[in-house]
């Protein structure tokens, strides 16, 4: 139940294309879901971040959308481009209960020029 | 402010070794998490501290693996015995009252031979 599944596990998006990253969750005691960005050889850092009691949160390119009845949330990346090319992890976390997340086993995306 | 800091960079170890992984938080955060990634298991989270003190190792896989945190500054994530089932990059990340927006140090590389 503290599990977050995240697919597709790879995906490879041409150039100026909309790349989507699902995430599916079980635990309703989730209340913030955020993504992480991780490029080679780094860390991951926070990209954007979503509560449930909003359907959609933007950022530049980037767009959650979360469906709360479903359990669900996904990332867009609007006109991909080859900088963004990197691994994306959901995650999830219960703000008054213990202070970690549950993340999401990544998707390494990769933009062709 | 630096940002979270690690060393080793990389650590190329024979099996049965002890190893010991540093980590230096962002000046004034609360909390310390310590992560391992492989590509079969993902982000996997070892342990966590708040101010110091640790709240949840039950990802810690043995008995082999230790932590400590003797000040705000200052977190090791000690292996002994090392085993080639170890290597992997390990994380350190550090966040101010919220978990979901934790910083990632640059990792350290182990290999275990």
């Amino acid at each position: 139940q503290q599990q977050v599944k995240q697919s597709p596990q790879s995906l490879i998006v041409q150039k100026g294309g909309i790349s989507i990253i699902n995430c599916a969750y079980e635990n309703t005691a989730f209340d913030y879901f955020p993504w992480y960005q991780q490029f080679p050889g780094k860390g991951p850092a926070l990209l954007i971040a979503i509560r449930p009691d909003v359907s959609e949160k933007k950022e530049g390119r980037f767009t959650i959308s979360f469906n709360k009845s479903a359990k669900q949330f996904s990332l867009h990346i609007m006109d991909s481009q080859p900088g963004d090319s990197a691994t994306y992890f959901c995650a999830a976390s219960i703000s008054g209960g213990a202070q970690k997340l549950v993340f999401g086993q990544g998707t390494r995306l990769t933009i062709n020029p | 402010d630096a940002g979270v800091i690690q060393s080793p960079r990389h650590e190329v170890t024979e099996m049965g070794q002890e190893v010991t992984l540093r980590c230096k938080p962002i000046s004034g955060h609360d909390y310390l998490f310590w992560y391992r990634q492989t590509m079969m298991r993902g982000l996997e989270l070892l342990i966590y501290f708040n101010n110091n003190v640790p709240i949840d190792d039950s990802g810690m896989p043995e008995d082999r693996f230790s932590a400590k945190m003797p000040n705000a500054s200052f977190s090791t994530l000690k292996i002994q015995p090392s085993e080639p089932r170890d290597s992997a990059v390990y994380f350190c990340a550090s966040s101010f009252e919220r978990a979901y927006e934790q910083y990632f140090g640059p990792g350290t590389r182990l290999t275990v031979t």
